[in-house]
């Protein structure tokens, strides 16, 4: 596709529940990244892949979170037992092989 | 963690004016990126610099990449009302394995007509 986009746009749950959240790069990205952004900030690394390989995960917050790209096109977030500070907006970006990252328009998460 | 100082917060200047922002590290990067936000939407890429020392231009917005490879500063010239928004600086060490970007805290820019 032209960009990055990001499906569902917005997300309300219920709290113990699960949520996936999901990434469609642009085409011929190699590198596929989950960042989450809160209000008035800068957006906070997640995790990231390379083709379907992920690289770093080491900004996933806890166990909860996940993240697959099992074709190394369209990835997934997986929140588990969603609490009320996972509420925030998550962004996703691709980019060409450590270049440049282009941002999607986010999913808004909120859990009551 | 890596952090990146930016300044200022925010801006409030007339239309017509140049702005000029910055972002410094304690940490050496070799990319560093700057982006705007509006409203609702995600980050927009304006600028990306790959070199020490690069002075890159996009129309009235150049950014420069600091010789030490800790900073970076973005300007912005003759400004006009849809220069409105959060402009962010963000930097990563790529090829390292650890390709995530670290974003600055942001620089709301407001003009007065």
């Amino acid at each position: 596709g032209a960009g990055v986009s990001q499906s569902p746009r917005y997300k309300v749950t219920k709290r113990g529940q699960d949520v996936a959240l999901r990434c469609d790069p642009i085409s011929g990205h190699v590198s596929l990244y989950w960042y989450r952004q809160a209000l008035g900030q800068g957006p906070e690394f997640l995790t990231y892949f390379n083709y379907e390989a992920q690289q770093d995960k080491s900004g996933l917050p806890n166990d909860r979170f996940s993240a697959e790209r099992p074709e190394g096109s369209i990835s997934t977030l997986t929140i588990q037992r969603t609490e009320q500070r996972d509420s925030a907006m998550y962004r996703c970006a691709s980019s060409q092989a450590s270049g440049a990252q282009y941002f999607g328009p986010g999913t808004r998460l909120t859990v009551l | 963690g890596q952090q990146l100082n930016q300044s200022p917060q925010s801006m409030f200047i007339q239309e017509g004016e140049d702005v000029s922002m910055n972002c410094t590290s304690s940490s050496i990067f070799n990319t560093w990126l700057w982006y705007k936000q509006d409203p609702g939407e995600g980050p927009v890429l304006l600028i990306a610099l790959y070199k020490a020392g690069e002075l890159t231009s996009n129309g009235r917005l150049t950014a420069q990449f600091g010789i030490t490879r800790k900073d970076s500063f973005l300007n912005i010239s003759a400004s006009i009302p849809s220069d409105v928004g959060i402009y962010f600086c963000a930097a990563m060490y790529s090829g390292g394995g650890a390709d995530g970007l670290t974003f600055g805290k942001g620089t709301h820019l407001i003009i007065q007509p």
